[in-house]
């Protein structure tokens, strides 16, 4: 059965902390593993990563997949509390179909 | 980028009914989603609309609960149909836009309360 692990659940840091969000993956027939930001009510699309070894990056954001090992990491450096937000990690089983995501990392950003 | 909108943005039914909700993109898209998240859950995909053929959907969601149609590139509808409470929900409309496949656009969302 194809799943996504995202940990931690929960995560609280302070301003201006850097943080490593983990996903990891069990899937057949993997196409692309993504990251989106969910503050309200729909999720803001933040990476689509397909390659192994090459980082994306976006302002504060990186994010980088090893598909040898099924897993991806998110980055955020110098956090803000606008970064505060669920983050969910999702893969893509076959394109356009089957998408599988995980339950996602709740952050916390405190002043 | 791709503008995407849903109507209606929420709604209160009673069970038994059905409501359809309207996602209307504003580029021509090969493929359209419709995703569920309940409360407190990860988003699921429940469907995928391909223009000019029948939706395909993911395991646990069939036609004759969520009817889809598809009529054109840039519209599409799912029925959430004959309701319970458990099928409160956000359901949300996504796209990949056609030219640029690495971007992902999410409508914002119908939230459904069944009472």
């Amino acid at each position: 059965e194809d799943k996504v692990v995202q940990s931690p659940l929960s995560l609280v840091v302070h301003e201006g902390d850097t943080v490593t969000l983990n996903c990891s993956y069990e899937v057949t027939n993997f196409r692309s593993l993504l990251w989106y930001k969910q503050e309200k009510k729909a999720p803001t699309f933040l990476f689509m990563l397909t390659s192994s070894g090459i980082e994306k990056k976006s302002g504060r954001l990186s994010s980088i997949l090893d598909k040898k090992e099924l897993f991806s990491i998110l980055n955020i450096t110098a956090t803000q509390t606008g970064d505060s937000a669920v983050y969910l990690c999702a893969v893509e089983a076959a394109y356009g179909q089957n998408f599988v995501f995980g339950p996602g990392t709740r952050l916390s950003v405190l002043p | 980028s791709a503008v995407i909108s849903q109507k209606p943005s929420r709604d209160i039914c009673q069970r038994g009914t059905s409501l359809t909700i309207q996602c209307q993109v504003d580029s021509q898209v090969t493929m359209m989603f419709w995703y569920r998240q309940q409360p407190g859950q990860s988003l699921t995909l429940i469907a995928t609309a391909n223009q000019g053929s029948e939706a395909t959907y993911e395991s646990g969601f069939v036609i004759d609960k969520f009817p889809i149609s598809r009529p054109n590139l840039t519209f599409s509808t799912l029925t959430v149909s004959n309701m319970s409470p458990e099928d409160s929900s956000i359901y949300l409309c996504s796209v990949f836009l056609r030219e640029y496949r690495e971007t992902q656009y999410f409508g914002p969302g119908t939230r459904l309360l069944v009472l």
